[in-house]
């Protein structure tokens, strides 16, 4: 079946502009999961849900930053005004349940310019 | 908090020969999961092989094997045979069992594996 989808691929925003990143889960799964790759570093949790519930935002790195998952599926990751420390890849993963295999999808390199 | 640690940026790897990836992390549990993960140039992470902490076989997946040595907190990833689509980003991860982050990957800063033909 279809694999974690994320739009756009690539993104560049001049600074204090917002942004949306989309991830579409693997059908049926539960659980999602944002992280952050900046360059040359493994990937940073920043947000976990649990259907439409998010349970964990103790990654998110500043009030700028704001995701949801309004009917358990489709999550979008919104940035506010955006700055150049946000530059990065943003991954999306998704698994069966919070415990399962969690199943990556491509990324959206973020340049902020 | 743990922490995960990936001491070799790159590495490279004649085709067809062997290659070890380290990898050592810090916890104070006694029970977690780890992992390698691949991350071609595409950026599409998969998981090549996973870790149970309670077991004590290493596990292998065809050519991937690791060498987990709990007390040392020591994980590495043994390539046999490489290939030329084994050169990639390879992370080292680790998922508590219990807790209120047992969902969450820790990873590592990942080694560049390149394959010379």
């Amino acid at each position: 079946g279809a694999g974690v989808s994320q739009s756009p691929r690539y993104k560049v925003a001049k600074r204090g502009q917002d942004v949306a990143l989309r991830c579409d889960p693997i059908s049926g799964h539960v659980s999602l999961f944002w992280y952050q790759q900046a360059l040359g570093q493994g990937p940073e949790f920043l947000t976990y849900f649990q259907n439409e519930a998010q349970l964990d935002k103790s990654g998110l790195p500043s009030d700028r930053f704001f995701a949801e998952r309004p009917e358990g599926s489709v999550s979008t990751l919104k940035i506010q005004r955006t700055q150049q420390e946000d530059s990065a890849v943003y991954l999306c993963a998704s698994s069966r349940d919070r415990g399962r295999e969690q199943y990556f999808g491509p990324g959206t390199r973020l340049t902020v310019t | 908090a743990q922490t995960v640690t990936q001491s070799q940026p790159e590495m490279s790897v004649q085709e067809a020969e062997t290659v070890t990836l380290s990898c050592t992390y810090d916890t104070s549990e006694s029970d977690y999961y780890l992992f390698w993960y691949k991350q071609p140039p595409s950026r599409q992470m998969i998981l090549v092989i996973r870790q149970e902490a309670y077991k004590q076989q290493n596990a292998t997946e065809n050519r991937f094997s690791v060498n987990f040595q709990k007390a040392a907190k020591s994980f590495s990833l043994k390539i046999s045979d490489s290939q030329l689509g084994d050169a990639a980003m390879y992370f080292c991860a680790y998922r508590s069992l219990s807790g209120a982050g047992s969902y969450q990957l820790t990873f590592g800063k990942g080694t560049k594996l390149s394959v010379i033909p």
